[in-house]
Order: C-alpha cells, then sequence, then structure tokens
C-alpha cells in the first residue's frame, strides 16, 4: 500500500497547552483511519478512529479532523498532561484491509512542565 | 474483557533458530493480524488471520509463518533466524480488520544475536 506519513518527528508542547500532530497519507482509497498513542516499551494503544465518510470525530480531549481534498488528517489533544508523553502514529487501511494497516513514521510528543 | 496478550514478551534467539510467537485475542475478535516493529522500517504488516484462514500477506520472506487455531488465538513462526529480525513483534485483534478498531497487544521483543 501506499505510505502514510507524519510532517513532524518530534513536537514539543507546554503542560496544558492544545497539541495538535499531523499526517499526510497519499491513497486516496483510504477509507479508515486510526491514531495510535505508543509509550516507550509498550504496544500502540487506540486513541481514536475516524472513517472516510466524516470530516471530524471528538473523543476524549482529543479530535481527530480529516481533510479528504488535500488528504490530511490531525490529531488535536486538549490541555496536554504529562501521561500524553508518546509516539503517535496515524494509520490507514484501504482495500477491505488487503495491506492490514499502514502506519506514518509517528511524531514524538514530548510535554514540556 | 481482557485485552491481546502476546506471550513470550522477551526473548534471546541465535542466528539459524527459529522462534514460535503467541497471541490470543480480545474475545470475541476473529481477526487476528501481525506486524513487525524497527526502529528503521517502523511499523509493517505481516499477515492477517480470520477463521483460521490466513487472509491478507505483507511483503516479508516465507520464512515468516503463522496459523490461527478454531477458538482465534495465533501464533507465528520465525525460520532460520537473521540479525535483521531483531523487532518488536506485535498481534493486533478485531471483530473484522477492515472498518473495525483494531486493538495491539504488548508485543513480543525478539534480540537475535
Amino acid at each position: 500500500g501506499e505510505s502514510v506519513g507524519l510532517h513532524l518527528p518530534t513536537l514539543s508542547v507546554q503542560e496544558g497547552d492544545n497539541s495538535i500532530i499531523n499526517c499526510a497519507y497519499s491513497n486516496s482509497a483510504s477509507d479508515y483511519f486510526i491514531w495510535y498513542k505508543q509509550e516507550s516499551g509498550k504496544g500502540p494503544q487506540f486513541i481514536i478512529d475516524i472513517r472516510s465518510n466524516m470530516d471530524k470525530r471528538q473523543g476524549q480531549r482529543v479530535t481527530v479532523l480529516l481533510n479528504k481534498t488535500v488528504k490530511h488528517l490531525s490529531l488535536q489533544i486538549a490541555a496536554t498532561q504529562p501521561g500524553d508523553s508518546a509516539v503517535y502514529f496515524c494509520a490507514e487501511i484501504s482495500g477491505g484491509g488487503a495491506d492490514g494497516l499502514t502506519f506514518g513514521k509517528g511524531t514524538h510528543l514530548i510535554i514540556q512542565p | 474483557k481482557a485485552g491481546v496478550t502476546q506471550t513470550p514478551r522477551y526473548l534471546i534467539k541465535t542466528r539459524g533458530q527459529q522462534v514460535t510467537l503467541s497471541c490470543s485475542p480480545i474475545s470475541g475478535h476473529r481477526s487476528v493480524s501481525w506486524y513487525q516493529q524497527t526502529p528503521g522500517q517502523g511499523l509493517q504488516f505481516l499477515f492477517e488471520y480470520f477463521s483460521e484462514t490466513q487472509r491478507n500477506k505483507g511483503n516479508f520472506p516465507g520464512r515468516f509463518s503463522g496459523r490461527q487455531f478454531s477458538n482465534s488465538r495465533s501464533e507465528m513462526n520465525v525460520s532460520t533466524l537473521e540479525l535483521g529480525d531483531s523487532a518488536l513483534y506485535l498481534c493486533a485483534s478485531s471483530t473484522d480488520i477492515s472498518g473495525n478498531t483494531i486493538y495491539f497487544g504488548e508485543g513480543s521483543w525478539l534480540t537475535v544475536v
């Protein structure tokens, strides 16, 4: 499958500020997107997902925005906390899952006190 | 309910040996997929099983194989280990791979020496 990429390898934010992590994808056939959080030594943890027929989805302190016109996905984290420090991956799936999840390279979110 | 369980969590093998990793999916989930995570290549799809059948396969050599049992538990095997096989191997489960939330286990850390 085509790759899914993130714009920044590292993002540093102040505790309490909002964080925005971006992701660009190239496969126009992608129909399902997931954001994962991975802490050191652990497996990816599901955060939020969105289907291609939606533009926005909100969860607890997180919002995912999907812009299909420019093939862009973003994850917004409100009031960032120290526990939000992790690597964040966007992933997409298309074609019924024939290629499984295609992951971006990840953004390391660092929270400054 | 219990999450995705992977065993063993850590293991060290010698080049040329083979290894078997085990995964128990979330109860009720019939789709189990496997991923390899390395610093250089990121997260890459290995294969996916559904109802004991390999349904999708990533771009890995035939040394990587797997199977799924009637209770949805899955195993993956790597034969003739190479140094480059050192990685975190992640198992993920879902009700079905396409369009449904996919949950990951904590992974099995394999070191080949």
